[in-house]
């Protein structure tokens, strides 16, 4: 079945260190991969996405890799920042629909 | 920046009453979800259109669950009679192509 799901559901990382939040996903079929952040009281803000069909893709200060062999996706946020506190979805879609992961809260340690 | 907007923001209600929530979504985008988030159960899609029209609303309760998109500028989710297991925040969001965008949320309490 699909599933979409995060390794670790906490992350606390010093301010300035480099994070990365890991996800397993077991649809296949899956065309694009996304990666939301989400603050405490707001909706799902769109970071990044990665076609299927690539393994990298780069943002400003976010990287995002796709192993498909082993179906695992992960976000890095380099020179992690205050703001960059909050809870972080991965999410696959199928035709747009998103179907989304457990969610990593992510705590910047000042 | 173009926004995805819902009202009412928060809402209490009792039990049995029926609620709407409505959603603007982005001018030009042609897709509309409507998704539930719970503690317990994550991100859920309710339902989306495509050009206002259905095309899944499989994640409905469909008893008491009803979306509509009167026009491109309206999208409204009611929950009739409303239970307190309904109590969630029910996001919209809207997309084009790729990328979509979520509104704000409307918070939802039924006591």
């Amino acid at each position: 079945g699909e599933s979409v799901g995060l390794h670790l559901p906490t992350l606390s990382v010093q301010e300035g260190d480099n994070s990365i939040i890991n996800c397993a996903y077991s649809n296949s079929a899956s065309d694009y991969f996304i990666w939301y952040k989400q603050e405490s009281g707001k909706g799902p803000q769109f970071i990044i996405d990665i076609r299927s069909n690539m393994d990298k893709r780069q943002g400003q200060r976010v990287t995002v890799l796709l192993n498909k062999t082993v179906k695992h996706l992960s976000l890095q946020i380099a020179a992690t920042q205050p703001g960059d506190s909050a809870v972080y979805f991965c999410a696959e879609t199928n035709d747009y629909k998103l179907s989304f992961g457990a969610g990593t809260t992510v705590t910047v340690r000042a | 920046d173009a926004r995805v907007t819902q009202t009412p923001r928060h809402k209490v209600t009792e039990m049995g009453q029926e609620v709407t929530m409505r959603c603007q979504p982005i001018l030009g985008h042609n897709t509309v979800f409507w998704y539930r988030q719970t503690m317990m159960q994550g991100l859920e899609l309710l339902a989306y259109f495509r050009n206002r029209a259905p095309l899944d609303d499989s994640g409905m309760p469909k008893d008491r669950f009803s979306a509509e998109m009167p026009d491109a500028t309206l999208a409204t989710l009611k929950i009739q009679p409303s239970e307190p297991r309904d109590s969630a925040v029910y996001f919209c969001a809207s997309g084009l192509h790729r990328g979509t965008l979520f509104g704000p949320g409307t918070r939802l309490l039924v006591l």
